[in-house]
């Protein structure tokens, strides 16, 4: 069964320096969307995209906080400085939506957890 | 702005028993409810989709009902084993156009052997 991949699993890093994840959606899949789930809370929504377009990023936090899809099927998130509160379960998801955005079921990676020192 | 509220946020249950989760949300104007699981450290696996037009959704053990009107949904889970011990996130559809999914803080379900 095809699955969303994402790398790393776990990262470590200290306060002010660059860290990047990557997600790669299941295949065919054009809706993509990146996640930030602090522990015992549930995921909050930083960016979508549908196919290479920012469908919505109202939520991410533009001063450090990047993301791109470049060629619509991968994606890279990157986080510089990192802060101590951005320690968190970072979780990438991709649904089958295509040209018209709809509330497709949405399918999620095993998250990339980021500690920041 | 789209509020999701589960309670409890914790259960501890004998091996067995038939339990329920609650959901509640304060935009009825939804497209539809998903219910995931989340095992420790994990992401997230769906479990059950249900459309706005529909009442419930079944899948083997698990049954999801929602009533729009009253904003609320139940996750129903029948004969519960240890192995269903997990946090159980459900989230809302809803927001014209980007179509985001709003979730809950989750409830914590352990089965006791």
């Amino acid at each position: 069964e095809a699955e969303v991949a994402q790398s790393p699993r776990y990262k470590i890093t200290e306060k002010s320096q660059a860290v990047a994840f990557w997600c790669d959606p299941i295949s065919g899949h054009a809706t993509l969307y990146w996640y930030r789930q602090i522990l015992g809370q549930g995921p909050e929504l930083l960016v979508q995209f549908q196919d290479e377009s920012v469908v919505d990023d109202s939520q991410l936090p533009k001063d450090r906080f990047s993301a791109e899809r470049l060629k619509g099927v991968d994606s890279t998130l990157k986080i510089q400085p990192a802060e101590l509160g951005d320690s968190a379960m970072y979780l990438c998801a991709s649904s089958r939506a295509g040209k018209v955005v709809t509330a497709d079921t949405q399918y999620f990676g095993p998250g990339t957890r980021l500690t920041v020192l | 702005k789209q509020e999701v509220t589960q309670i409890p946020a914790a259960l501890s249950v004998p091996e067995g028993e038939n339990l329920v989760l609650n959901c509640s949300f304060t935009d009825s104007a939804i497209y539809n409810l998903q219910w995931f699981r989340q095992d420790p450290g994990k992401g997230l696996t769906s479990l059950l989709l249900i459309q706005s037009s529909q009442r419930e959704q079944t899948s083997g053990r698990l049954n999801a009902s929602l009533d729009k009107s009253s904003g609320r949904s139940t996750l129903y889970i029948a004969a519960s084993q240890p192995g269903d011990s997990a946090t159980y996130l459900c989230a809302a559809y809803s927001g014209a156009g980007s179509y985001q999914l709003t979730f809950g803080k989750g409830t914590k379900l352990s089965v006791i052997p």
